[in-house]
């Protein structure tokens, strides 16, 4: 079974500019959930998706958003970009909302977004 | 709230030594708890996790069990190898279909092993 798949790896883009993040969860996953992972925060929650509704969210402003489609792959888009965008964007999926003991979250090798 | 503690790092051990990273966590109920390992310009992989008090979770030479009275989950392997080297957070999820799935995350505890 393929496992969670982020693209692009490696983004560049300069201050102001927008980007679009994609995610592709198991086969069969229809949570998605994004982390930001930077050196001085740490892993911090964006949101999670499931049946292309978001169902939580972490403290991070208006200019991250995601959706998530009906074959359960997720975008994230991040407008107006800042140098503290700068990080490390992780995806995972799980296989339901309240999956219960049973479930796990398996990440994707993450996107590498770097603001100038 | 949930929240997760993890032992400061960086951690250098020699090869063979005993690991032990400690994880402490405060929730009510009874959240799963989990170890995930992040190896250089990678994502995280699951390294083990454990669903009730008690239960150990145990992977690759890992073990940690899920300790309802101390509220820890410590990490801990018998003999390190050199390819043991890199990061492993301690997280804690709470699955709930009502509110929305919780996860919560250590800071990440850095490991190096010298041959």
């Amino acid at each position: 079974k393929a496992g969670v798949t982020q693209t692009p790896r490696y983004l560049i883009k300069t201050r102001g500019q927008q980007v679009t993040l994609s995610c592709s969860p198991i086969s069969g996953h229809r949570s998605v959930s994004w982390y930001q992972q930077t050196p001085g925060q740490g892993l911090q929650f964006l949101f999670e998706y499931f049946s292309e509704t978001q169902r939580n969210k972490g403290n991070f402003p208006g200019r991250f958003s995601g959706r998530q489609f009906s074959n359960s792959r997720s975008e994230m888009n991040v407008s107006t970009l800042e140098l503290g965008d700068s990080a490390l964007y992780l995806c995972a999926s799980s296989l339901a909302l309240g999956g219960g003991p049973s479930d796990t979250q398996y990440f994707g090798p993450g996107t590498r977004l770097t603001v100038l | 709230g949930d929240s997760v503690t993890q032992m400061e790092g960086p951690v250098t051990l020699s090869e063979e030594a005993f690991l032990t990273i400690n994880c402490t966590y405060t929730a009510t109920g009874y959240p799963s708890l989990f170890w995930y390992v992040q190896y250089p310009g990678e994502g995280l992989q699951l390294l083990l996790k454990a669903t009730k008090a008690d239960d150990k979770g145990s992977n690759k030479g890992f073990e940690a069990t899920y300790r309802k009275e101390t509220t820890s989950f410590h990490l801990e392997k018998g003999s390190v190898q050199v390819s043991d080297s890199a990061v492993y957070f301690c997280a804690l999820f709470r699955w709930s279909l009502n509110t929305g799935n919780q996860f919560y995350f250590g800071t990440g505890t850095s490991l190096t092993v010298i041959p």
